[in-house]
């Protein structure tokens, strides 16, 4: 099937590190992606990682990725208050179309 | 902003009526996706257009259909609404699909079906 799986819900104490993990479908997918989402709002790019990289630094995030289990995560660094969000990762298909499937979302809350 | 316009931004109607979701890409952007966020069943792929030509089509109901006009903008028309109907619709952009891939998403049109 088409299923990108999340845990649904993370709590994290403000400084600490928050990692986010997601189980992909597609060993062809060339992009992954995480998309963060605020209350109200669309959802926005946070970093992608091509298939053919294990590790992706950006700042505070560091994306880490496991082909043999199609598994990627998500590690955010010193987590802050305005990190809570609900966090999706998503595979791009391949073949021409940019179409994404997303996993169903995890909800990081950050106790302060 | 991401640069992806959609209207309207709140919706209530009834059940049995129609209702048409419209979306402005970012300037350049060639491709629009349309996707359903709902509680029950996340975030589901609706359809793709590139260039006013349909892409990709995922899980779309045959009472729903889009298009893409030559000026790039689209609209989603959902018709014989019901009660599950209800949920935010996100309209997103990108440039092509030979790039990274990255979408750029609208903030969203949220369905309520009464």
């Amino acid at each position: 099937g088409e299923d990108v799986e999340q845990s649904l819900f993370l709590s994290v104490r403000e400084g600490d590190s928050s990692v986010i993990n997601c189980t992909y479908t597609d060993s062809s997918s060339t992009y992954l992606y995480w998309y963060k989402q605020e209350p109200g709002a669309g959802l926005q790019l946070l970093t992608y990682i091509f298939s053919n990289m294990d590790m992706k630094q950006d700042q505070r995030l560091t994306v880490l990725l496991n082909k043999k289990d199609k598994h990627l995560s998500l590690r955010i660094a010193d987590t802050q208050t305005g990190d809570s969000a609900i966090y999706f990762c998503a595979e791009r298909k391949g073949g021409a179309t940019n179409k994404l499937i997303f996993g169903t979302g995890t909800l990081l809350a950050v106790q302060p | 902003d991401s640069g992806v316009t959609q209207t309207p931004k709140h919706l209530i109607t009834a059940t049995g009526q129609r209702v048409t979701l419209r979306c402005s890409p970012r300037s350049g952007d060639l491709s629009v996706y349309w996707y359903q966020q709902s509680l029950d069943q996340g975030l589901q792929f609706l359809i793709q257009y590139y260039n006013g030509e349909e892409r990709a089509k995922g899980n779309i109901l045959e009472r729903f259909s889009a298009q893409q006009f030559p000026d790039l903008h689209s609209e989603l028309n959902l018709s014989s609404l019901e009660l599950g109907d209800s949920a935010l619709y996100f309209c997103a952009s990108s440039v092509s699909g030979i790039d990274t891939g990255e979408l750029f998403f609208g903030e969203g049109s949220r369905l309520t079906v009464l």
